[in-house]
């Protein structure tokens, strides 16, 4: 059976950095896209960018390059979303999700991040 | 690249067929057949119920069907139930992004 297991809810304050993870398995972790969408509350989706975890290669929205990044371990089957300094506008829920040919198949849970002072 | 257009709001009562429309151009709806849909209920994550314009993945209702025409594609509910309450989300292959793929604005579904 597919999965991606995120990592738990973070509650953090402007200026901290942070990094969240996503786990995939039961399937092949390097054949496959990994994407972070955000979802603001009460917001769409958005696609903050993707990797490729068999080669790492990465790509980003414009409105996210240079604001967070993303990297893989593939030896661990898992894809990670890091901020070096959070921003309270970075409050949102953050899914990663499988990209197979033009679809995504399988989403993770969802991790919460709440950036207050 | 702009999100694709979606109205924001659609209702139906139940048993009543309702249809969702997204709308882009000729760079993504109108220039490919990868268009997918995604319900998602509230707290909950997207989920898959319509691939490359048409085709539904297994386990999904059959009352759920996709369609396109130039550059618009949607989505339609037909038998109306009060599970089908939720936001929807189109997805498109885009040309004009470095992630290949763009999501529409979102409709929110209510059942009278």
């Amino acid at each position: 059976e597919v999965q991606l297991v995120q990592s738990g809810a973070e509650v953090k304050k402007p200026g901290e950095s942070l990094k969240i993870s996503c786990k995939g398995s039961g399937y092949s972790f390097t054949s496959y896209w990994i994407g972070w969408v955000r979802q603001m509350p009460g917001k769409g989706l958005e696609w903050m960018g993707i990797i490729y975890p068999g080669d790492s290669d990465t790509r980003y929205s414009p409105s996210f390059q240079g604001q967070v990044t993303i990297s893989a371990d593939k030896s661990i089957s898992t894809a990670y979303l890091q901020w070096s300094s959070l921003k309270a506008s970075d409050t949102a829920m953050y899914y990663c999700a499988r990209r197979n040919a033009d679809r995504v198949d399988y989403w993770g849970q969802g991790t919460l991040v709440t950036v207050s002072s | 690249q702009s999100a694709l257009t979606q109205p924001a709001s659609v209702s139906g009562s139940p048993g009543q067929s309702i249809t969702i429309s997204c709308t882009g151009t000729s760079s993504d709806v109108g220039g490919y057949n990868y268009v997918s849909w995604y319900q998602q209920h509230p707290g909950k994550a997207p989920k898959l119920m319509i691939y490359d314009v048409s085709n539904r993945p297994s386990g999904v209702s059959n009352r759920f069907s996709g369609s396109k025409s130039g550059n618009t594609a949607s989505l339609t509910i037909s038998g109306l139930q009060a599970e089908d309450e939720a936001d929807y989300y189109c997805s498109s292959y885009t040309s004009s992004s470095t992630l290949f793929y763009v999501f529409g604005t979102g409709t929110k579904v209510t059942v009278l």
